[in-house]
């Protein structure tokens, strides 16, 4: 079943500008992992955040997770055309087994 | 890194054939491979959880005998659609567990069936 959540369901932006896009999601839950699918591609994984964590970074990307809200953001900071892409946010509940959302498509335009 | 292909990449088919696609992982060995299918602008669905040397796990509302899972290797996981339907249709991507929290996944397949 869908579990995660994002917000928007896409988002354009101009070069240079952040890209924040959110997930919610309904049980508890081992980790959350964000990744990125660029379009008929196999899916790339971005990051992780365990469920004791509040906030990661990984180059241009941030990631926050509030367990109390059951909700994680990925901020991609100064985007560039070639983050244009769906990113999705995928649930790990403790089997090891991943329960994506739904996606958010983002344009980033030169 | 970790390296999952699939094979084909993509595949066309009449109603009613058998369709296998491959997933390998390259560089690793994985008890544990996952397929997912995609329809188009939407998001992955788990299908089913293949175990090397057991039956694979389905998940619930995904047909068994239709959907047939071998995962007879380390390296090897295949994916077999039975008497293929239009609906059917879709993109299949494969991920290869390689420790408890991370998977990597295959560039996907996508299967036509006219």
């Amino acid at each position: 079943s869908q579990q995660g959540e994002e917000d928007p369901q896409a988002l354009s932006i101009q070069e240079g500008e952040n890209a924040t896009m959110n997930c919610s999601y309904k049980t508890s839950i081992n980790n959350l992992q964000w990744y990125r699918q660029n379009s008929g591609r196999g899916l790339v994984h971005l990051i992780l955040i365990r469920s004791n964590e509040r906030e990661k970074h990984s180059g241009r990307l941030r990631v926050t997770l509030d367990t109390s809200k059951k909700s994680s953001s990925l901020l991609i900071t100064a985007s560039r055309a070639a983050d244009t892409a769906s990113y999705f946010c995928a649930t790990d509940g403790g089997y090891s087994t991943l329960t994506f959302g739904k996606g958010t498509m983002l344009l980033v335009s030169p | 890194g970790a390296v999952v292909s699939q094979h084909p990449s993509w595949v066309i088919c009449k109603s009613g054939t058998s369709v296998k696609i491959e997933c390998r992982s390259l560089d690793f060995q994985a008890t544990t491979m996952f397929w997912y299918r995609q329809f188009p602008k939407q998001s992955l669905m788990l299908m089913a959880t293949s175990n090397e040397g057991s039956k694979a796990t389905y998940e619930q509302g995904v047909e068994k005998d239709k959907f047939l899972i071998n995962h007879a290797s380390l390296t090897l996981s295949t994916l077999t659609v039975t008497s293929a339907h239009p609906e059917d249709s879709s993109f299949y991507i494969c991920s290869a567990r390689v420790q408890a929290d991370t998977q990597y996944f295959g560039p996907g397949t996508r299967l036509t069936v006219l």
